[in-house]
């Protein structure tokens, strides 16, 4: 069964940087796309991005543009997000999503990072 | 402020139906399939419709979609007290970003 099994919570100061990572397994991971969706408390669902499992290619949102990179390790079929400069209004629970190209048909269970000084 | 436009919440009574609409623009539902998702309460999102009116395997054929021009739909009939959730509408736009709906809450009276 396909699973994306992602790393635990995350407490950082303003200015840090954070790394979520995003495990796959139940299916081939070079095969399909990962997009990351975030959400912020009490919020609804934000897109940052999408990467290509088979090539890397990437697609940030604009607003995260220059702050957001997006790496997969096909060894261990593990995807990462990464997310620089951070701020208070990061504060959300980060999803990595598999991406079938028109939607996300598996998640992860969420990873909260809390962004407070 | 989200890209697509959906009320806040709705509400019916157990077993009645209800529907939940999506508005966007040519830009992103006028020209690609429109997606729904279902979050229960501290859970991540579920994949409920897919190509604005397929269901995955297992989803349940109370649940179904539709498309019309820059708007989409969700419905669902036969309430049942564990519907109540929130509810996405998602599509991509004219740069290939993901965009979603700010999201709906079904109350089940």
């Amino acid at each position: 069964q396909v699973q994306l099994v992602q790393s635990g919570a995350e407490v950082k100061k303003p200015g840090a940087s954070v790394k979520v990572s995003c495990k796959a397994s139940g299916y081939t991971f070079t095969s399909y796309g990962i997009s990351w969706v975030r959400q912020a408390p009490g919020q609804g669902l934000e897109w940052m991005g999408w990467i290509s499992a088979y090539n890397g290619n990437t697609n940030y949102a604009q607003k995260l543009q220059g702050r957001v990179t997006m790496t997969t390790d096909t060894s261990t079929s593990t995807a990462y997000m990464e997310l620089r400069s951070l701020r208070s209004d990061d504060t959300a629970v980060y999803y990595c999503a598999r991406d079938l190209v028109r939607e996300f048909d598996y998640w992860g269970q969420g990873t909260l990072v809390t962004v407070s000084s | 402020q989200s890209v697509l436009t959906q009320p806040p919440s709705v509400s019916a009574a157990p077993g009645q139906k209800v529907t939940i609409s999506c508005s966007g623009s040519n830009s992103n539902i006028g020209n690609n399939f429109v997606s729904w998702y279902q979050q229960l309460p501290g859970t991540a999102p579920k994949l409920l419709i897919y190509d604005n009116d397929k269901r995955p395997s297992g989803i349940p054929d109370r649940f179904s979609g539709s498309k019309s021009g820059t708007s989409a739909t969700l419905g669902i009939t036969g309430l049942q007290t564990g519907d109540e959730a929130d509810y996405y509408c998602g599509t991509w736009d004219s740069s290939l970003s993901g965009v979603f709906g700010g999201g709906t809450k079904l109350t089940v009276l």
